[in-house]
């Protein structure tokens, strides 16, 4: 298995721009978690789906991001427009609904926005 | 509320000394509890865990943690430590009996420099 692969892995965008941020689970995990990663917040969660519904979108800063999960293997997370404080990188992780089974993590994409 | 709390921000040793990582945690139930690695520029890494049984769970790189339940307690171990071991550690928890879905509440993450 490939692991949880993310796309782009580094974005350099102007402010006021779109960003797309990607993410493939592994085959057959029925949880989804965008994850932000800053030096100032530490590791923050932004949503979660489960079997492609959003469950807790809470931790989404503010309108401008969004998250969609269209089927099992695909999901993105979009900054419209994005600012420079949502410079960090993104992670995403899948997991299955086994309450013994931990998160596997993406490698993540780190995202500046100048 | 299920929560945990790494006290250290960060942890110095040198190489070939014992590492601990502290972890204290807090569950209404019985917790599952995990431990994950960061290396620079790459994602959270899984390294071990305790469900139930044996309070001493042994992980990837040598690594082994211990629950200790009446401290609420996990803290990550290693006997010699590696240059290589630096990095980033975060301890998380899961309360299997909320209904919390399949979130797990992370730490806040200690930084761990291994000097040679």
């Amino acid at each position: 298995d490939a692991g949880v692969i993310q796309s782009p892995r580094h974005e350099v965008t102007e402010m006021g721009q779109e960003v797309t941020l990607r993410c493939k689970p592994i085959s057959g995990h029925d949880y989804l978690f965008w994850y932000r990663q800053t030096m100032m917040r530490g590791l923050e969660l932004l949503i979660y789906f489960n079997n492609n519904v959003p469950i807790d979108d809470s931790g989404m800063p503010e309108d401008r991001f969004s998250a969609k999960m269209p089927n099992a293997s695909f999901s993105t997370l979009k900054i419209q427009p994005s600012e420079p404080r949502d410079s960090a990188v993104y992670f995403c992780a899948s997991s299955l609904s086994r309450g013994d089974y931990g998160y596997t993590f993406g490698s993540g994409t780190r995202l500046t926005v100048v | 509320a299920q929560s945990v709390a790494q006290p250290e921000d960060q942890v110095n040793v040198a190489e070939g000394n014992p590492l601990t990582v502290k972890c204290t945690y807090s569950v209404s139930g019985n917790p599952y509890l995990f431990w994950y690695v960061q290396y620079p520029n790459r994602g959270l890494q899984f390294l071990l865990k305790y469900i139930t049984g044996d309070n001493l769970v042994k992980g990837s790189y040598g690594f082994e943690a211990e629950f200790n339940k009446s401290q609420t307690s996990f803290h990550l171990k290693k006997p010699s430590a590696l240059v290589s071991d630096s990095a980033l550690y975060f301890c998380a928890v899961r309360d299997p009996f909320k209904a919390a879905g399949n979130k797990l509440t992370f730490g806040g993450g200690t930084r761990v420099l291994v000097k040679p």
